[in-house]
Formats: C-alpha cells, structure tokens, sequence
C-alpha cells in the first residue's frame, strides 16, 4: 500500500514556543489530508481537513489560529502548534487520501509525539 | 451528531481463542464502516470496510458484517494469533460527506498470549 510520514516522530519544546510537523505522502498524490489528535487511550479525534491549495477545514472547537495547517504541494501538509501549552501536549496524526482507482482510501502517518514542558 | 461505540479494552486472549470486539455506531442514513489496526509503533491500516448493510468486510482472517438493524459492525476471527496483538478502531465516514472525512470509536487494545 502507499506511505506516509511524518516528521518529526517526536518532539519536545517549551511552553510559548511553536513547533511544525510535517506529513508527506511519499509515492502518491494527496489533495487532501487529515490531521488528527490522539490522547492516551483514547480515540482519534479529526481535528482538520487540510486540502492542496486551499485553506484547511477545521472541526468545530479547533483553533484555527492555535493549530496552523498549510497544505502547498500534493505530497506535503504541515500542522504547526503555535504558541505551545503543556496541555497541547499529545500524540498528532495526520492522514493522506489516495484518490488513485475507485477506493480512495486513506494512509495514516506513524504519528508525532508533542510534549510541551 | 454521528458517533461510533467500542467494547473497552484491554482484550486479553490465548492463541487460537475466538475473538470478537463489539462496535455499534449512530449516523444519518448508511455510512461507510472499517476496522483500522494499529501495531505498536506504526500507523493505523485498514483492516476491512464495508460501504452497505449486510456486506461483509474480510481480510487476514478478520470478518465484520454491516448490520444495519442493529447499527453494528463487530469484529471477529475464529483463532488469534500472537501477532494480532495491536489497537483495533472501528470508524465509520458519514453518507453526508464526500471528502473522505472519518469518525473513529475510542479503540481497544488486544493482547493475545502464547
């Protein structure tokens, strides 16, 4: 099946600070994808839909200036934090939706660790 | 607004034992259904889907019925293995939405022993 990545696989940073991750799809063409955020035990909750070219689409309660999605090639979307807060702390997971044949079916990334100190 | 229901895990199990993890689901009209897994330290797979009531979804010896009546979508697989020891979601995306937009159950976590 197709890849994604995600980049990078952890990462840790201070409070106030912002932090980019980066979601490739890495043999596919993705107009759009997904970024999700996972706490321990519990599910994956879509925070966004971020398509090429386009301003992304937020879940209700997301904050679109908190969580800065940019969409600009069809092989990259990154998520940045910004101006991070312990309780932005939390496992993200992005998406890519391969629209190749009929199934268009969805890869996830193998996720990014976030832990604001 | 639309939802989807799994069994709490953790689900422990002996090898070959009969597994099911129950998952129910609330939506508007006939959404799409999957079971997504999730080994440790990658990202989630699909695992099977169904797109209409009474298709059954297969692959590697994991079966699930899209029961319409009962708003349901149970995972099962008559002998587990060691290795089928990971995360399973249940996750439907709603008629409604055409861009692929998915809703995810809490996940259970299975552990099968030798």
């Amino acid at each position: 099946g197709a890849v994604v990545s995600q980049h990078p696989s952890w990462v840790i940073c201070k409070s106030g600070t912002s932090v980019k991750i980066e979601c490739r799809s890495l043999d596919f063409q993705a107009t759009t994808m997904f970024w999700y955020r996972q706490f321990p035990k519990q599910s994956l909750m879509l925070m966004a839909t971020s398509n090429e070219g386009s301003k992304a689409t937020y879940e209700q309660g997301v904050e679109k200036d908190k969580f800065l999605i940019n969409h600009a090639s069809l092989t990259l979307s990154t998520l940045t934090v910004t101006s991070a807060h312990p309780e932005d702390s939390s496992f993200y997971i992005c998406s890519a939706r391969d629209t190749r044949g009929s199934l268009h079916e969805q890869y996830f990334g193998p996720g990014t660790r976030l832990t604001v100190t | 607004g639309d939802s989807v229901t799994q069994m709490e895990g953790p689900v422990t199990l002996s090898e070959e034992a009969f597994l099911t993890i129950n998952c129910t689901y609330t939506a508007t009209g006939y959404p799409s259904l999957f079971w997504y897994v999730q080994y440790p330290g990658e990202g989630l797979q699909l695992l099977l889907k169904a797109t209409k009531a009474d298709d059954k979804g297969s692959n590697k010896g994991f079966e699930a019925t899209y029961r319409k009546e009962t708003t349901s979508f149970h995972l099962e697989k008559g002998s587990v293995q060691v290795s089928d020891s990971a995360v399973y979601f249940c996750a439907l995306s709603p008629l409604y939405n055409q861009g692929g937009k998915l809703i995810f159950g809490q996940g259970t976590e299975l552990s099968v022993k030798p």
